[in-house]
């Protein structure tokens, strides 16, 4: 219950293209959907989150789609460029306080073809 | 710059020893983790600290122990390194209180630890 899936586990897009990863999850408990960009050798930087009393969230070119009866979201990237090629991870966590902890899903490695 | 910072940023070393990672931020935020990120770059979390108070402590084994000497520093002393702890470990702060708080993660540039 405490798991995140996502997919895919790689993905390649031509420039300009609209890559999707999807994340889906169980536990009706969680509150919080981060995604995190990262880059070889770097940390995760978190990109964009969304609370699930709505259904979509843009930020520039990132937007997340919602779905609580499904237990499921996702990450668009609109005119995807080479320089977003990072892996990335969407998240999930629960409630307030110090107790608060990121789940993780297994990520997707992202390649933007010029 | 405002960050959190980690270091060493790559540390090899033999079976047995011991050896420390240290993190720190100027964010200030209240509550401090540490991540394990494996060869297929799962992250896992290990610790939390809240105000230097340990509050998550995610089964991991005691050789390894997580130290907050104030709210901007939190260490991760690893004993009797075995292969595999060989990994990246990734240090994050984050504001979970108070005016501001929102649970977005700051992560470091994360600590490649190889064992040999």
């Amino acid at each position: 219950q405490q798991q995140v899936k996502q997919s895919p586990q790689s993905l390649i897009v031509q420039k300009g293209g609209i890559p999707i990863i999807n994340c889906a999850y169980e536990n009706t408990a969680f509150d919080y959907f981060p995604w995190y960009q990262q880059f070889p050798g770097k940390g995760p930087a978190l990109l964009i989150a969304i609370r699930p009393d709505v259904s979509e969230k843009k930020e520039g070119r990132f937007t997340i789609s919602f779905n609580k009866s499904a237990k499921q979201f996702s990450l668009h990237i609109m005119d995807s460029q080479p320089g977003d090629s990072a892996t990335y991870f969407c998240a999930a966590s629960m409630g307030g306080g110090a107790t608060n902890k990121l789940i993780f899903g297994t990520g997707t490695l992202l390649a933007v073809q010029p | 710059d405002t960050a959190v910072s980690q270091t060493p940023k790559y540390l090899v070393t033999q079976m047995g020893n011991d050896k420390s990672i240290k993190c720190e931020q100027n964010l200030g935020h209240d509550t401090m983790y540490w991540y394990k990120q494996d060869s297929k770059k799962f992250l896992k979390i290990m610790f939390s600290y809240n105000n230097k108070e340990l509050i998550i402590n995610e089964t991991v084994p005691n050789r390894f122990s997580p130290k907050s000497p104030d709210k901007a520093h939190l260490n991760l002393h690893i004993n009797s390194l075995e292969l595999g702890d060989s990994a990246v470990y990734f240090c994050a702060s984050s504001l979970i209180r108070g005016e501001g708080a929102n649970y977005g993660y700051t992560f470091g540039s994360g600590t490649r630890l190889t064992v040999v």
